[in-house]
């Protein structure tokens, strides 16, 4: 049984260009939610899909968005990019909405340089 | 709004004794609660989560966690530390007035146990 996987595993990338992360959540699991973790800090929340649509977000700007396929699988999309985006990206996937634990991915490091 | 916060940057302990990593807590109705561990290059692991019912919350691993509402606070706790529970520690929240709320994670807590 896979646990979360996520891909790739390191990235880097330009000012201004556009970077797709990609997550699968752990197979049964239908919620998956993403977290930008900066270096020496907790993970911040970005956002989270459910039955395919964005149902809560951070305090993260439009330049971050996402997408859930039909198969739970999510993806993160980031335009623009920041020399201050560069952070392990982190994806969890949860059975619903509600408190059951979330169970993380190894993360995306993305380099922006 | 809701807050966590993770008062202590690194905690070290000799191995076989006790440890605690501090966590305390801000949310609008009743906290819900998660302890998770991050080893270097990897994601977060869950250790043990508070929903309701008895204070005492037993994890993974060893590790219990006791939520005291009059400090709310969150401890995270072992009875006697190992060297391979080594790693950053995260106290995470989400408060239940509201469906909307999210979770929301303390700095963390470097745990560093000497042989």
């Amino acid at each position: 049984d896979a646990g979360v996987t996520q891909s790739p595993t390191h990235l880097i990338k330009t000012r201004g260009q556009q970077v797709t992360l990609r997550c699968s959540p752990k197979s049964g699991h239908d919620t998956v939610s993403w977290y930008q973790q900066a270096l020496g800090q907790g993970p911040q929340f970005i956002f989270q899909y459910y039955e395919e649509e964005e149902r809560q977000r951070g305090n993260f700007p439009d330049r971050f968005s996402g997408h859930q396929f039909p198969n739970y699988s999510s993806e993160l999309n980031v335009n623009a990019l920041l020399l201050g985006d560069s952070a392990l990206y982190l994806c969890a996937s949860s059975l619903g909405t509600s408190n059951n634990e979330q169970f993380f991915g190894p993360g995306t490091r993305l380099t922006v340089l | 709004a809701q807050s966590v916060a993770q008062p202590e940057d690194q905690v070290n302990v000799a191995e076989g004794n006790p440890l605690t990593v501090k966590c305390t807590y801000s949310v609008s109705g009743n906290p819900y609660l998660f302890w998770y561990v991050q080893y270097p290059n990897r994601g977060l692991q869950f250790l043990l989560k508070y929903i309701t019912g008895d204070n005492l919350v037993k994890g993974s691993y060893g590790f219990e966690a006791e939520f005291n509402k009059s400090q709310t606070s969150f401890h995270l706790k072992k009875p006697s530390a190992l060297v391979s529970d080594s790693a950053l520690y995260f106290c995470a929240v989400r408060g239940s007035y509201s469906s909307a709320s999210k979770i929301i994670f303390g700095s963390g807590t470097r745990l560093s146990i000497r042989p």
